[in-house]
């Protein structure tokens, strides 16, 4: 069975930093492209950043270039979003998503982290 | 950017009634090399993650209901449940993937039971 678990979410300050995590299962994770979408309370969705299988290709929305990164470890079929100089507006639940290619369809969800960033 | 807008914002279906969700997009999803539509549709309930259901505009993911069915092509999209069943209530988004960043999502539509 596909599982996507995602950890590393909490609250943290205007500016401050935090990195979660995405733990997959049951299925070869070196073999998809993984993505970062949040979703604010009550919002809909918006894709944050996306990784290729072999982590030399990352992508992201413009947002939270210079700010995210993105990155994965294949030997621990883990995906990471390193998140500094947090922003309000990016208080919202962060699922990772599996995909095969960067223009893709994404077939598993974590079942998200939430993040809140107030003071 | 493609901006995805979705029609009606929310909506009332009796059980057992069709309902239909819409999808524009501000630029044509359709890649002429492989003559396939870069858009998917999504179910959210509440506090759940968002579940797949129909990508390249019209192919039922796996395990999905045959009710739900998806339709059009170039800018213009249809989600179709044919009889409304109680644990269909959610949002349900439309996604495109063309071959150009951002993904973008169209706002969402919420389905109701009337």
């Amino acid at each position: 069975e596909v599982q996507l678990v995602e950890s590393g979410g909490g609250l943290v300050q205007p500016g401050g930093s935090l990195r979660l995590s995405c733990v997959g299962s049951g299925f070869t994770f070196s073999d998809y492209w993984m993505t970062w979408v949040r979703q604010a309370p009550g919002k809909g969705l918006e894709w944050v950043a996306s990784v290729y299988q072999d982590g030399s290709e990352k992508y992201y929305v413009d947002s939270v270039k210079g700010r995210f990164t993105i990155s994965r470890d294949n030997a621990k079929n883990s995906l990471y979003l390193q998140m500094s100089s947090l922003r309000a507006e990016e208080t919202a639940v962060y699922y990772c998503a599996r995909g095969l290619d960067k223009y893709q369809h994404f077939d598993y969800w974590g079942q998200g982290t939430p993040v809140t960033v107030s003071s | 950017d493609i901006v995805m807008t979705q029609s009606p914002d929310s909506l009332a279906v009796s059980l057992g009634e069709r309902a239909t969700i819409n999808c524009k997009s501000s630029q044509s999803l359709l890649y002429s090399s492989n003559n396939k539509n870069y858009l998917a549709w999504y179910q959210q309930k509440p506090g759940q993650p968002p579940k797949l259901l129909i990508y390249w505009a019209s192919t039922r993911e796996s395990g999905v209901p045959d009710r739900f069915s998806g339709g059009g092509s170039g800018t213009d999209f249809t989600l179709t449940i044919s009889s409304l069943q109680a644990e269909d209530v959610a949002v349900y988004y439309c996604q495109q993937y063309y071959s150009t960043l951002p993904i973008t999502f169209g706002q969402g539509t919420r389905l109701e039971i009337k």
